[in-house]
């Protein structure tokens, strides 16, 4: 059973501060790896898609990271600015297939002080 | 892009009452969409997958009979709440992929239900 573990689980950096956020899963068969961000009672928003033939994937102030064979991936916010505030998530889906369902991580809640 | 909607974003009901959430996918088809439910500072559990034009898969431990999910058209999922308590009060998210190479799942904006 694929598991999909974000630590830590809040994080608070002052504006400006390029940060890092982890997440680790334990079954290295993925088809990819999406990061999501979540802003307090709403939906997700999709920020970067890495398939798993790719190293990483590049969105403006956004770099993802894949690395399946450690289970790892990460996401760096370069310049961090207090309208990054929010819940960051990472889902992979198992096996192959355009419609496969995502298994979550917990998020980090990251807050960016001015 | 792609855009799936969620109605309501909230509501409230009364304990024994159903309600009906819709997630629609609003300029793409989608044969697969999938329902989603998170409590407070928890992350998203999978309930199920809704396929179109036939029964629902649910996950271990979701009750068929009390989620009762209907995707009756490409575009189209409901997700009812039948004879809601308290326990059942959650964020419910749904999803959908485009598909093709890209696999990017679009999220709804979410329902908000407290039930009474």
């Amino acid at each position: 059973k694929q598991e999909v573990t974000q630590i830590p689980a809040a994080l608070s950096v002052p504006e400006g501060e390029n940060l890092v956020l982890n997440c680790s899963f334990t079954d290295s068969a993925i088809y990819n790896l999406q990061w999501f961000r979540q802003d307090p009672g709403k939906g997700l928003t999709s920020l970067l898609l890495i398939q798993s033939s790719q190293r990483e994937q590049t969105s403006g102030r956004l770099n993802a990271s894949l690395d399946k064979s450690s289970g790892r991936s990460t996401l760096y916010i370069a310049a961090s600015q207090p309208g990054d505030s929010a819940t960051y998530l990472c889902a992979v889906p198992l096996r192959t297939g355009a419609n496969s369902k995502l298994t979550f991580g917990k998020g980090i809640t990251l807050s960016v002080r001015p | 892009g792609a855009v799936v909607s969620q109605h309501p974003s909230w509501v409230i009901c009364k304990s024994g009452t159903s309600v009906k959430i819709e997630c629609r996918s609003l300029d793409f088809q989608a044969t697969t969409m999938f329902w989603y439910r998170q409590f407070p500072k928890q992350s998203l559990m999978l309930m199920a997958t809704s396929n179109e034009g036939s029964k629902a898969t649910y996950e271990q431990g979701v009750e068929k009979d009390k989620f009762l999910i209907n995707h009756a058209s490409l575009t189209l999922s409901t997700l009812t709440v039948t004879s809601a308590h308290p326990e059942d009060s959650s964020f419910y998210i749904c999803s959908a992929s485009k598909g093709g190479t890209g696999n990017t799942i679009y999220f709804g904006e979410g329902s908000w239900l407290t039930v009474v």
